[in-house]
């Protein structure tokens, strides 16, 4: 299985800083790089696929960025919307794997 | 407006079965690829099975494999997970997620999902 290590675990910032979220793939997946926001007990949403593309109605502070082995996801403003823990998943090969997640935190 | 709700979850003793439902509306059901994804309490993500909008191609977690069966039923818009020899390490909340076209695993839509508790 393709293990996905993301980097932090954990985040604090403040409102309007920028937030960069690393993820690194154990094996070249290209760009089947998918990265997801889970806000506390609601279901995932999808807002950046194939490494760079941002889902439809995605804010465009949302980006993302990589390709082969490592993959950057960057919130150019934080929001305190943003507020939420971000998961990685690459879907080159199955089984689908997702990292561990990223919890941010506003400061 | 894509919905997906799911149904079926509850509290099971270890060996059990459950069977999990997913009633899709909102989209062609049937031009999609369906999957249940999990998330154990304080945990990550986990996809457990996929399968293709004609169910032809049917794939499974190995975690999962020999004991889930998914399957779908387009003329009623629904998708299952039935669920057997339950084990603790299988409780988790069960997410429905509908494949964005032309994937099999990218997951555009997720339900709510529905909450399996595996303890004697």
């Amino acid at each position: 299985d393709i293990q996905m290590t993301q980097s932090p675990s954990s985040l604090s910032a403040s409102v309007g800083d920028r937030v960069t979220i690393t993820c690194q793939a154990s094996q070249d997946i290209s760009n089947y790089l998918n990265w997801y926001q889970q806000k506390p007990g609601k279901a995932p949403k999808l807002l950046i696929y194939d490494a760079s593309n941002l889902e439809t109605g995605v804010p465009s502070r949302f980006s993302g960025s990589g390709s082969g082995t490592d993959f950057t996801f960057t919130i150019s403003s934080l929001q305190p919307e943003d507020i939420a823990t971000y998961y990685c998943q690459q879907y080159d090969n199955l089984p689908s794997t997702f990292g561990q997640g990223t919890k941010l935190e506003i400061k | 407006e894509v919905q997906l709700v799911e149904s079926g979850g509850g509290l099971v003793k270890p060996g059990g079965s459950l069977r999990l439902s997913c009633a899709a509306s909102g989209f062609t059901f049937s031009s999609y690829s369906m999957n249940w994804v999990r998330q154990a309490p304080g945990k990550g993500l986990e996809w457990v099975s996929s399968i293709s909008s004609s169910s032809s191609y049917i794939y499974y977690a190995d975690s999962v494999k020999g004991r889930f069966t998914i399957s779908r039923d387009n003329a009623k818009n629904s998708l299952y997970l039935q669920m057997n020899s339950l084990r603790a390490e299988d409780t988790a909340v069960y997410y429905c997620a509908r494949a964005k076209s032309g994937s099999y695993v990218l997951f555009d839509y997720w339900g709510q999902g529905t909450l399996v508790t595996v303890s004697s």
